[in-house]
């Protein structure tokens, strides 16, 4: 497809457990983005890459979350330990670059018991 | 699936009228600015943009208007129709030294009455 894809679409995790949620960006695009979306609030910024370089990181939570894109086009948000406060939609999206229109995909709901 | 924006504010408007959604932004820095559009279950979906070289930009039945002196920005939807129901957000790039974030407001439910 065209878009941004992602998966899985929803994951259920018992806390604690360790969780990895995958992008697929728009071919081409250099710029990637994650996004937590709590219920009823704006896409809160994650993190950003261009290329494989993780250039800001500065939205992630605490060290339980890391993110990587080892060939500058797949990427995956990693969640260790998981907490219930974690429990949100987690979106990626893509751009040609800075000051370009984000493309988000249709996220990642992940729900922590 | 699941719902976006429980607790937003909404703007209800009959089908056919236009409708205006405002956006109140933080940084006087920011140089370009977004409205997304995003339905239940599914991520946000680009709708227009807009530089702060610019203070009206028109699309298909969308316009956005850019007040830097106050830094507002509004939405505006002609003829809405019932497919226009969604949560509204507006995203701002502050061209700050350092950081690469895209940053939403609150958003705005629309809802479009029969």
């Amino acid at each position: 497809g065209a878009g941004v894809s992602q998966s899985p679409r929803y994951k259920v995790a018992k806390r604690g457990q360790d969780v990895a949620l995958r992008c697929d960006p728009i071919s081409g695009h250099v710029s990637l983005f994650w996004y937590q979306q709590a219920l009823g609030q704006g896409p809160e910024f994650l993190t950003y890459f261009q290329n494989e370089a993780q250039l800001d990181k500065s939205g992630l939570p605490s060290d339980r979350f890391f993110a990587e894109r080892p060939e500058g086009s797949v990427s995956t948000l990693k969640i260790q330990r998981t907490q219930q406060e974690d429990s949100a939609v987690y979106l990626c999206a893509s751009s040609l670059g800075s000051n370009s229109p984000l493309h988000f995909g249709n996220g990642t709901r992940l729900t922590v018991t | 699936g699941e719902s976006v924006g429980l607790h937003l504010p909404t703007l209800s408007v009959q089908e056919g009228d236009n409708s205006i959604i405002n956006c109140a932004y933080s940084n006087s820095a920011s140089d370009y600015f977004i409205w997304y559009k995003q339905e239940s279950g599914k991520g946000p979906q680009f709708i227009i943009d807009i530089r702060s070289n610019m203070d009206k930009r028109q699309g298909q039945r969308v316009t956005v208007l850019l007040n830097k002196t106050v830094k507002h920005l509004s939405l505006q939807i002609a003829a809405t129709q019932p497919g226009d129901s969604a949560v509204y957000f507006c995203a701002e790039y502050p061209r700050t030294s350092g950081t690469y974030k895209y940053i939403f407001g609150t958003g705005t439910r629309l809802k479009v009455l029969a």
